[in-house]
């Protein structure tokens, strides 16, 4: 298994549409969870950061974070085609060995206009 | 404020030749770290430096594979005698403090061997 689990997609929906993305995990040591947007031929670009569990929202963009079922969630409303990408989600065990993020494979996003 | 740079954007190397990837981080930032993305695969950590030190590298390939990060000058990826596994987009990330979560990513690079 996997330590983090993400639907590569693709993910099609109307322009509009709320969208939700997941990832889930298998090490219950993992502390921070951050969503990417990379486009394409582009570097990650932050969006999200939460520490723990809990909601964070941002603008159009909520993060939802459900350690008892280790699951991350990223809610996109009133969707845009420009919020067409590749979202990234990433985890880090701040008292593991590695200092480095962990990466799902990164859901594609297709928003219809 | 210049992002994190990367250069250079695409490098083409045949095989059993050498690949030299640079990284000036973010002014301000003394914290690097290096990823490699696979096709269809997600970011993998590499290796994590500081200036003149590197202090985690427990992605890194034992073989073929170094990073430096010099007191002067951009941090060095470097793949001795490539082979064509080694094709894939490696980026570098930045980060002011040292917490991995607050890092910025350049655009990569990608390495094709042929």
């Amino acid at each position: 298994q996997k330590e983090v689990e993400q639907d590569p997609g693709p993910l099609s929906v109307p322009e509009g549409a709320i969208v939700s993305l997941n990832c889930t995990y298998s090490n219950s040591a993992f502390q921070y969870f951050m969503w990417y947007r990379q486009y394409s031929r582009k570097g990650p670009e932050l969006l999200m950061y939460t520490y723990s569990s809990g909601n964070k929202e941002d603008g159009r963009f909520t993060a939802q974070v459900d350690k008892s079922s280790k699951y991350i969630s990223l809610f996109i409303r009133d969707s845009q085609p420009s919020d067409s990408a590749t979202y990234l989600c990433a985890m880090m065990d701040p008292g593991g060995g590695a200092d480095g993020l962990t990466f799902g494979k990164g859901t594609h996003l297709i928003i219809q206009p | 404020n210049a992002g994190v740079m990367q250069n250079p954007r695409h490098l083409v190397r045949r095989r059993g030749q050498e690949a030299r990837l640079r990284c000036s981080p973010m002014k301000g930032h003394s914290h690097v770290y290096w990823y490699r993305q696979l096709p269809e695969e997600g970011l993998k950590f590499m290796v994590y430096l500081q200036k003149e030190n590197i202090i985690d590298e427990s992605g890194m390939p034992k073989e073929r594979f170094s990073a430096e990060f010099p007191k002067e000058g951009p941090s060095i990826l470097r793949i001795q005698q490539v082979v064509r596994g080694d094709s894939a987009a490696y980026f570098c990330a930045s980060s002011q403090s040292g917490f991995n979560t607050e890092a910025f990513f350049g655009q990569g690079t990608r390495l094709t061997v042929v």
